[in-house]
């Protein structure tokens, strides 16, 4: 059936680390790949998105690649800052009779100046 | 900007009570959403609507009812309260037919704790 893995967390980083948060999906096809972020407090919000294989989303330093062949769109970004303190999401867009996001668990990440 | 609002952003009910959680969104949009989210689980679909008057089942629908009169407004009803709806509930919106684009525009969220 669709899934989608996510690493656990927390991720615990000082400012300016490498930053990696994996993801994985089961899908019929080659669904389009989402990252939703939420900050404490708030709701959701897209930040960045992938929509075929190859295709690279980036926002805001961070980037993740649409990996067909190992259906993974892992999350990178060369130096987190203590604002990019949140919660991230991984969501494919399933087609399960009706188009859907499917959100993985969610990873949060704690960055320390 | 989009903006989706939510009546509450804490609510306190007891067992049993019928409660009516609101979602308001001045985008147009023509579907909405409501989740659920609960540490280790995620988000979880509801229910969702892609028009007024049309609903469809997410994936735990059990103990929840909605209402879109309006295509700005879609409510979420919990028609006896329990104690393992306990939970953060959050309200999107999203246009319909962008499919490729599929950006969800989430409210805050309400935090309902039922006792």
């Amino acid at each position: 059936g669709n899934s989608v893995t996510q690493m656990e967390g927390p991720v615990t980083l000082s400012e300016e680390a490498f930053l990696t948060i994996n993801c994985t999906y089961t899908a019929t096809g080659y669904p389009s790949l989402f990252w939703y972020v939420q900050y404490p407090g708030e709701g959701l919000q897209l930040l960045l998105k992938a929509t075929k294989a190859d295709d690279k989303g980036s926002n805001k330093g961070f980037e993740a690649t649409y990996r067909k062949e190992t259906t993974s769109f892992h999350l990178e970004k060369g130096s987190v800052q203590v604002s990019d303190s949140a919660v991230y999401f991984c969501a494919p867009l399933m087609n399960t009779g009706f188009q859907k996001l499917v959100f993985g668990t969610g990873t949060r990440l704690l960055v320390s100046p | 900007d989009v903006k989706v609002t939510q009546s509450s952003r804490y609510l306190v009910k007891r067992t049993g009570e019928k409660v009516f959680l609101e979602c308001v969104q001045d985008m147009d949009h023509e579907n909405m959403f409501w989740y659920r989210q609960d540490p280790g689980l995620g988000l979880r679909l509801i229910y969702f609507s892609y028009d007024v008057k049309m609903k469809e089942k997410g994936d735990i629908p059990e103990g929840y009812s909605v209402s879109r009169e309006k295509k700005e407004r879609f409510s979420l009803i919990l028609e006896s309260a329990s104690t393992n709806q306990t939970s953060m509930y959050l309200c999107a919106s999203s246009f319909h037919l962008a499919v490729l684009s599929y950006e969800q525009y989430f409210g805050p969220g309400t935090r309902l704790t039922v006792t």
